[in-house]
């Protein structure tokens, strides 16, 4: 079956530090992927997504490259933000007849000033 | 800005009481999808729906667990009885077209349920 890991958490960064949270991915077919953040008492909203190998997805200074080769598709940021404080999941969609999503168990991070 | 609507935000019951959440999916959205979510976890898929037709349940508790979309529109999710693994935040999220592989789901705020 499809399936996403993550790194394990808490990653925790001083503000500015650079991010890497990791995600590799197994599934048939060609899955799109995706990321999510979570903020405290919330629900999940799209951080930023690929649909193909070779894509990358960017948003609020987030990046992610979707890497068919090592089926991974880690999520980096140059400049972390105390704001960015949040639990981040890997998911995907694959088709196996329609297209079920996938999430990893999330990874949390804590920036500190 | 149209959002995922669900009802209550907040449920404790006691064990084996029955318990109901609502959802409202974005107008126009053809894909529901019901999530519960452990704490420290990430959303595990219960239920997707396709307009009124189920999708995927595979991984929903049938004994006890139900769930239904019959306009095609907002959809319940049932719990009877309840027991006390049920404790869980429970999440909606729906998505535009049908059978499209690239949309992103939009989801709710969830329904946190509390078995005592």
């Amino acid at each position: 079956g499809n399936s996403v890991t993550q790194m394990e958490g808490p990653v925790t960064l001083s503000e500015e530090a650079f991010l890497t949270i990791n995600c590799t991915y197994t599934a048939t077919g060609y899955p799109s992927l995706f990321w999510y953040v979570q903020y405290p008492g919330e629900g999940l909203q799209l951080l930023l997504k690929a649909t193909k190998a070779d894509d990358k997805g960017s948003n609020k200074g987030f990046e992610a490259t979707y890497r068919k080769e090592t089926t991974s598709f880690h999520l980096e940021k140059g400049s972390v933000q105390v704001s960015d404080s949040a639990v981040y999941f890997c998911a995907l969609l694959a088709s196996g007849g329609s297209y079920i999503p996938t999430f990893g168990r999330g990874t949390s991070l804590i920036v500190h000033p | 800005e149209a959002e995922v609507a669900q009802s209550p935000r907040y449920k404790i019951t006691e064990k084996s009481q029955a318990v109901a959440f609502w959802c409202d999916p974005i107008s126009g959205h053809a894909t529901l999808y019901w999530y519960r979510q452990i704490l420290g976890q990430g959303p595990e898929l219960l239920v997707q729906f396709q307009d009124e037709s189920v999708v995927d349940d595979s991984q929903l508790p049938k004994d006890r667990f139900s769930a239904e979309r019959l306009k095609g529109v907002d959809s319940t999710l049932k719990i009877q009885p309840a027991e006390l693994g049920d404790s869980a935040m429970y999440l909606c999220a729906s998505s535009p077209g049908q059978g499209v592989g690239y949309n992103e789901q939009f989801f709710g705020p969830g329904t946190r349920l509390t078995v005592l």
